[in-house]
Formats: structure tokens, sequence, C-alpha cells
């Protein structure tokens, strides 16, 4: 696509319940990027992924948290048992390869909200 | 502590004036990136700094790295409205492993 694409824009759910978040990066872009962007914070690094794979998944903030990508194209967050303080914006972005001095791209993010 | 520094954290100013944002790094930059974030969008990218000394203008926005300062400059010329939003800078330093890590953003309101 013309630029990175996130599903749902907006989601609110009950406290406990799983929810599943979706990035289409730019065709072609190799590596792909989650992050996390709370009230008041700067954006808090997730995981990154390298073609299908993800080799840091360091900033996971717990174990609630995964992601997968299929076919070096579109990337899954999903957040199991919710809870309020996972209510954020959580942003993807794509770049041509990963290494120094390539720009990212970013979509418009989701915002999730945990009731 | 956070890695990245942003000042000031939010600002204010008059239609027509100039102001400066600053970020600094505790550590070596690599790479210096600054975007734009207006409420419920996504962020916009706005320069690429690779070496020490380099700056970059576009339209009213000047941006400067100062790598022995490990610090950068983001520079308003006459703002406007249009300018009113975050400003986010995103630097690769020492140990980042090719991701970004941010500043907390600098909030910039411009009154008519």
């Amino acid at each position: 696509g013309a630029g990175v694409s996130q599903s749902p824009s907006n989601k609110v759910t009950e406290k406990g319940k799983d929810v599943e978040l979706r990035c289409d990066p730019i065709s072609g872009h190799t590596a792909l990027y989650w992050y996390r962007q709370s009230l008041g914070q700067g954006l808090e690094f997730l995981i990154y992924f390298q073609g299908n794979s993800a080799p840091d998944k360091s900033g996971l903030p717990s174990d609630r948290f995964s992601a997968e990508r299929t076919g070096g194209s579109v990337s899954t967050l999903t957040i199991q048992r919710t809870q309020q303080e996972d209510s954020a914006v959580y942003l993807c972005a794509s770049s041509p390869a990963v290494g120094r001095f390539y720009g990212y791209t970013f979509g418009s993010g989701t915002r999730l909200t945990v009731v | 502590s956070q890695e990245l520094e942003q000042s000031p954290q939010s600002l204010i100013v008059q239609e027509g004036k100039n102001l400066t944002i600053n970020c600094t790094s505790s550590k070596t930059l690599y790479g210096l990136y600054w975007y734009k974030q207006k409420y419920g969008e996504g962020l916009i990218f706005l320069m690429m700094l690779q070496k020490g000394g380099e700056e970059k203008s576009h339209e009213k926005i000047t941006a400067k790295l100062d790598e022995k300062k490990q610090q950068s400059s983001l520079h308003i010329t006459a703002s406007q409205p249009s300018h009113a939003g975050i400003y986010l800078c995103g630097a690769e330093i020492g140990g980042s492993q090719g991701n970004l890590i941010f500043g907390k953003g600098t909030k910039l309101s411009v009154k008519p």
C-alpha cells in the first residue's frame, strides 16, 4: 500500500479480554516496528521484525504480549487478558530495511482503551 | 533514566515568534530523526540528521546535529498555528541495534 495501515483505529475492550491489533506495512518494507505511546509518555519500543523473524523481543512488557508477522508483510500484535495499564496508542512503523539511517514511516495507530 | 531528553516539555508561543526545541542523548548518536504528531494521528517525518554539524531546513523548520554534545535542536522561524503539535526526536544510539529510541516529546501551541 501507499502507507502503513493499522486497524482498528480505535478499540475499547473489557479488562481480561484478548485483543489483536493489525499492521499492514508499506509494500516491500522488510522491517516492521511496534511502539506503544501512553498518555504523557514518549514512544516505548515493543518489538521489531526483520522479515518474519523477531530478533529482539525484549521490549514486550509482559508475557501477555506477543506479535507475529507472516509472509514478510502483515503483523499482528496480540494482548491477552488485557489490563487497564495496557490502555495506550499502539503505533506501527515500517522501514525498507533494518539498520542505520533508514527512516521509519508510521501508521496512524490503534487507540486501545481497556475498561 | 530517559536516554533521550527533550526540552522544553511544552511550549506556548505567539504566532510569528521563533522557537527552539532541544533533544539531548545520554549515549552516542548514530542518527537523529525529528517527527511531528498531531492528536489522533501518526508521526509525520520531518528530517533526518546523520553527521555531526549537519543542518537541514524544510520551509520554516531547521534542524541541527551537534555530535560532540550529543544534541540536536529544532528551530521554527515565524511560527504559525499550523506548526502546533507534538514534536518528537528519535535516535539510533549506542546499543539500540537499529531501533529508534524516542524522547517524550515537546508539545507546541501557537496562539494566533
